[in-house]
């Protein structure tokens, strides 16, 4: 299996721009999560999805903050437009919980920089 | 909201030394899962704790739930180069796969 991937491993972008992040979780999945990580504020949830439907985005920082599942096998999460201080590194990862087993697999993950 | 706390932030460990990471949940855990970071990758997991007192054990690496199920360790002996990384821990309280990761413990091994 190709694991979860991601694109694009790198993006710098201008405040103001708007920046879509893509994810493709591992087959047979149905659970695909969004992640923030920074320094200051470590590993944080942005939103979650089962079976392509959204179930939490508490984690969303505002609005400019969207994220959608069309369908199984693709995610984007979009920045519009975006701040410096959203410059982090943003995960996406994938779960098939059942069987007593709920790990989830982490893609390389996007680095922004918005300068 | 359940918040998990992770002690320390760093640990400097001379090759050959043990060390031990704690991790520390406000609120009753179902489950809570150990990450591994290497420096530039991504979160991998490690292993999963779902029984009160639970205890398992990978080589080098021994990982224990509390018995309140509220706690957890990980203690690493024989500390070789290839331990280096940021260890997390993870948590969910209710059945909804929703982890609260910890802050990590960055660890830096001296040769």
């Amino acid at each position: 299996d190709a694991g979860v991937i991601q694109s694009p491993r790198h993006e710098v972008t201008e405040m103001g721009q708007e920046v879509t992040l893509r994810c493709k979780p591992i087959s047979g999945h149905d659970y695909l999560f969004w992640y923030r990580q920074t320094m200051m504020r470590g590993l944080e949830l942005l939103i979650y999805f089962n079976n392509n439907v959204p179930i939490d985005d508490s984690g969303m920082p505002e609005d400019r903050f969207s994220a959608k599942m069309p369908n199984a096998s693709f995610s984007t999460l979009k920045i519009q437009p975006s701040e410096p201080r959203d410059s982090a590194v943003y995960f996406c990862a994938s779960s098939r919980p059942g069987q007593g087993k709920y790990e989830q697999y982490f893609g390389p993950g996007t680095r922004l920089t918005v300068t | 909201g359940q918040q998990v706390m992770q002690i320390p932030q760093y640990q400097h460990v001379q090759e050959g030394e043990d060390f031990t990471t704690y991790c520390n949940s406000s609120t009753t855990l179902s489950n809570i899962q150990w990450y591994k970071q290497r420096p530039g990758g991504h979160p991998v997991f490690l292993i999963q704790l779902v029984k009160s007192g639970e205890v398992k054990k990978q080589k080098r690496l021994t990982f224990q739930f509390g018995e309140a199920k509220k706690n957890s360790s990980l203690h690493i002996t024989a500390t070789q180069t290839t331990d280096v990384g940021t260890y997390f821990c993870a948590g969910w309280a209710s059945n909804d796969y929703k982890l609260s990761f910890g802050a990590g413990t960055t660890v830096t091994v001296r040769a």
